[in-house]
């Protein structure tokens, strides 16, 4: 079974806080993703990853980074946290052309 | 970039009847369709996917169809149960790229 781990369920932090959120795969995907999700506006791509130091941006990438310093593990960077970046964040990830995995979710709040 | 839309935003069965929910693409070098159910609280999971080179795939009570001219495709859920009550959302891409997801369906099964 493939397994997409987030390290944090779930976050509050405070306006201009920087916010690391943390996701591992232990099927050796080339592919990572990161996906925000919002009521009635769908999963939006923020970032995503075809390899160990690679990154590229997706549709919202604006106030956000990202890391991938080892193939399993895919981070994604909050520099300084705004009211409007609460929201679900989740990972995926995906061999290729294939099916796209997804974590559990990562539910942050910024106050 | 893809853009994918997808009708209808709520959709409400009576148990036992079908289900059809709608999505267009607008780029023609998409290739891969999946569909992914989101239930309450839970990461999405992939029920039921199609490439371009297909017209029809059907496993168990969920189809989906593709119309590569008229760019759209479509997921159909026959002998609706309870447990099929969930958020739907369709999906696009033409490589390895992250999936372009359309808003979701939110559907509901009246007993």
């Amino acid at each position: 079974d493939v397994k997409v781990t987030q390290s944090s369920r779930y976050l509050v932090k405070r306006t201009g806080e920087k916010v690391f959120l943390e996701c591992v795969q232990d099927m050796d995907h080339e592919n990572m993703f990161w996906y925000r999700q919002d009521p009635g506006l769908g999963l939006r791509l923020i970032y995503f990853s075809y390899d160990v130091k690679m990154k590229e941006k997706g549709d919202i990438p604006e106030g956000y980074s990202v890391s991938r310093e080892k193939k399993e593990r895919f981070s994604l960077i909050l520099e300084s946290a705004s009211t409007n970046q609460t929201s679900m964040y989740l990972c995926a990830s995906r061999p290729g052309y294939g099916e796209l995995f997804f974590g559990e979710g990562s539910r942050l709040t910024v106050l | 970039g893809e853009n994918v839309e997808q009708h209808p935003s709520t959709l409400s069965v009576q148990e036992g009847d079908s289900a059809v929910i709608k999505c267009t693409y607008s780029d023609s070098a998409s290739n891969y369709f999946p569909w992914y159910k989101q239930e309450l609280g839970k990461r999405p999971q992939l029920i039921i996917d199609i490439r371009s080179n297909v017209g029809e795939k059907k496993d168990q009570r969920i189809a989906v169809t593709l119309n590569k001219t008229a760019k759209h495709f479509s997921l159909h859920i026959t002998e609706t149960q309870p447990e099929d009550s969930a958020v739907y959302f369709c999906a696009a891409t033409s490589g390895a790229d992250g999936l372009t997801f359309g808003k979701g369906t939110h559907l509901i099964i009246q007993p």
